[in-house]
Formats: C-alpha cells, structure tokens, sequence
C-alpha cells in the first residue's frame, strides 16, 4: 500500500458525459501528479500541483482539468467523454514538486461506452 | 521530453532463473524509478535510483547516470514475479515511462 488513495476505483459511462476522479496523497505529500494509461499511448503525464498550485503540465485534452484542494486532494474532471478517454488514470504524490521518489495510487478505471 | 528505452519487451523465463531488463535514457535524469505493475494494475514502487546501485531482496538495480542507463537485475525469479517492469525518469516534473518489459515466469 502506497498510502495514495483514489475513487472510485472503476467507473463506466457513457460518452459525452462528465466524470470526477478524486486522489489523495500520502500524508505530508504536497505535490500530486495525474498520470494516464491506454493501450495505445502508455503511460502519459497529464499535470502535476505542488501545494494547491498548478506546476507542470503534459498532453493534457482541454476537455479535462484539474484542482487540488486546500487539504492537498486532488480531483481530475474528465468532460466530454470519447471512447478514446477509456484508460486507467492514476495518481501519484510526492513530498516536493520535482525530483522526489513519486508514489502512485491503486489508479481509476474508466471505461466508456 | 525525455525519451525512454526499455528492452527486452518481452521475457519469459523458468522459475528460478536470473535476468536483467535495461532502460536507457536520451538525456540526463535527476529522478530515476523502477515500477513492477502487477496483474491488477497496480504499480508497485520497486527503487528510486538517479544514479548508484541499491539491492531490495532478490532484486538489485544500477543507474551509471553519466552514461544515461539503468539496469534492473531479478534473481531466482518466483511466478508472482510476472508482470510488466516499468522504468521513468525525469529531469523536471514529470516522469516519462518507457514501454515496459512484459515479464512472465513459467513454473
């Protein structure tokens, strides 16, 4: 157990809908990372928050976006759902924001129809 | 970004048997992580190793940071060691993964 939590575990909806994915770092983490995997693309970086600010960002869609909150969760809002978006999302946290072993979450799947 | 490596794709192997999968790095990395995803998808945290060799059991890694790769090394390999292997580094932020070594150990 990585001490990363995240809901729900599994999700399925349909297409065009909207989806909530919730993360919460390990204890005294400040910095959470949203990571995608698909069949095609593997493993990709989304966008990362240090201490409730946005940090990084990677190949994330418009239709997607992300907060983290004063209690340092995290939620990542998936819009517009495209069977393409059928993927595992996972969460990882780390105790600053760059170079710092990330710990990742058991990662959400979702799957649209 | 930081392209990643990893080779073989694919390995199966007896029970028992040693191996080395191997991930190389197209530039410098600050942050260097090995990951085992387990059948339920899970990824399992196995080192994190910008550089140096670090031993967890029967499984060992080296990073030689100057020459931009890293070695994962399994010993006596065991069923539940089945699985993908993934490395990723990253010289920023956010780590980039390779594809992944498939890894399955027949009995």
């Amino acid at each position: 157990d990585s001490g990363v939590t995240q809901t729900p575990k599994h999700l399925i909806t349909a297409t065009g809908q909207r989806v909530t994915l919730r993360c919460s770092p390990r204890s005294g983490d400040l910095s959470v990372y949203w990571y995608q995997q698909s069949l095609d693309q593997g493993l990709q970086f989304l966008i990362q928050y240090y201490n409730g600010e946005e940090r990084a960002k990677g190949n994330i869609l418009e239709r997607f976006s992300a907060q983290q909150f004063p209690d340092l969760h995290s939620e990542l809002n998936l819009s517009s759902l495209e069977l393409g978006d059928s993927a595992l999302y996972f969460c990882a946290s780390s105790f600053r924001d760059h170079s710092y072993e990330q710990y990742f979450g058991p990662g959400t799947r979702l799957t649209v129809t | 970004g930081i392209q990643v490596e990893q080779s073989p794709p694919d390995l199966i192997l007896q029970e028992g048997a040693n191996s080395t999968l191997r991930c190389n790095f197209s530039d410098s990395v600050n942050n260097l992580q090995w990951f085992h995803q387990n059948p339920w998808g899970q990824l399992i945290n196995l080192f994190y190793i910008p550089s140096g060799t670090k031993q967890n059991g029967r499984l060992s890694a080296t990073t030689v940071a100057t020459e931009r790769y890293s070695l994962l090394y399994i010993s006596s390999s065991q069923t539940t060691d089945s699985g993908v292997y993934f490395c990723a580094g990253s010289s920023g932020y956010a780590l980039n993964f390779g594809k992944g070594t498939s890894l399955l150990v027949t009995p």
